[in-house]
């Protein structure tokens, strides 16, 4: 089993909805979790944090469930500017390896 | 200039040759990482340090090699490269306490 996983897509979304991705991990020894945006032959920028009690950023939500071991990210309002491939990572308690999932990859359609 | 800075941006090379990926960092950040970027396969882990004196392998790190020159440079080696060794590859730092920073990727083609 990946140790971190995510719905490959891709996500084809009308401009203006709202999308939601998901993420599970494997290791319950994990400690804290990203997500980072990637653009195409780019390299990943850290888009948010995800905290425990869930944490918002403008039009970004992202929720953790440590009993599930699941992290989500939520995009409202979606742009053109959204269309990218969406990273869930995890780094684990005392190791400062970050651990990538394959990505999901999100399309925002005029 | 760029924050981390990895040389070439893309390369051809041959089966069978040599080939270093350098990378250098303007942060600051202590740690420092190589990965490798495939399609369907996400970003793996190659080698990393924690500092000049420390090196690391991660999951994938048969056929390459490392050099920790300075804190600031941190370069990856292939012997004698492969054609599965084609990929993105990425330098990163980081700093306890701070997310990761990446490098632009140098593409690298073997053929």
């Amino acid at each position: 089993r990946k140790e971190v996983e995510q719905d490959p897509g891709p996500f084809n979304v009308p401009e203006g909805a709202t999308v939601a991705f998901n993420c599970t991990y494997s290791n319950s020894a994990s400690q804290s979790f990203f997500w980072y945006r990637q653009d195409c032959r780019k390299e990943p920028k850290l888009l948010m944090s995800v905290y425990s009690s869930g944490n918002e950023d403008g039009r970004f939500t992202a929720q953790l469930n440590r009993a599930s071991q699941y992290i989500s990210l939520l995009i409202r309002d979606s742009k053109l500017s959204d269309s990218a491939t969406y990273l869930c990572v995890v780094l684990l308690f005392g190791n400062e390896k970050l651990t990538f999932g394959t990505g999901t990859r999100l399309t925002i359609i005029p | 200039d760029a924050d981390v800075t990895q040389t070439p941006r893309n390369r051809i090379t041959k089966t069978g040759k040599r080939i270093m990926l350098e990378c250098s960092q303007t942060k600051g950040h202590d740690r420092m990482y190589w990965y490798r970027q495939d399609p369907g396969l996400g970003l793996r882990l190659i080698y990393y340090s924690f500092d000049v004196k420390d090196i690391n392998k991660g999951e994938i790190s048969d056929g390459y090699s490392v050099s920790r020159q300075a804190q600031a440079k941190f370069s990856l080696s292939l012997e004698s490269a492969i054609p599965n060794q084609t990929a993105l590859y990425f330098c990163a730092t980081s700093a306890l306490g701070y997310g990761y920073t990446f490098g632009s990727g140098t593409r690298l083609t073997v053929v």
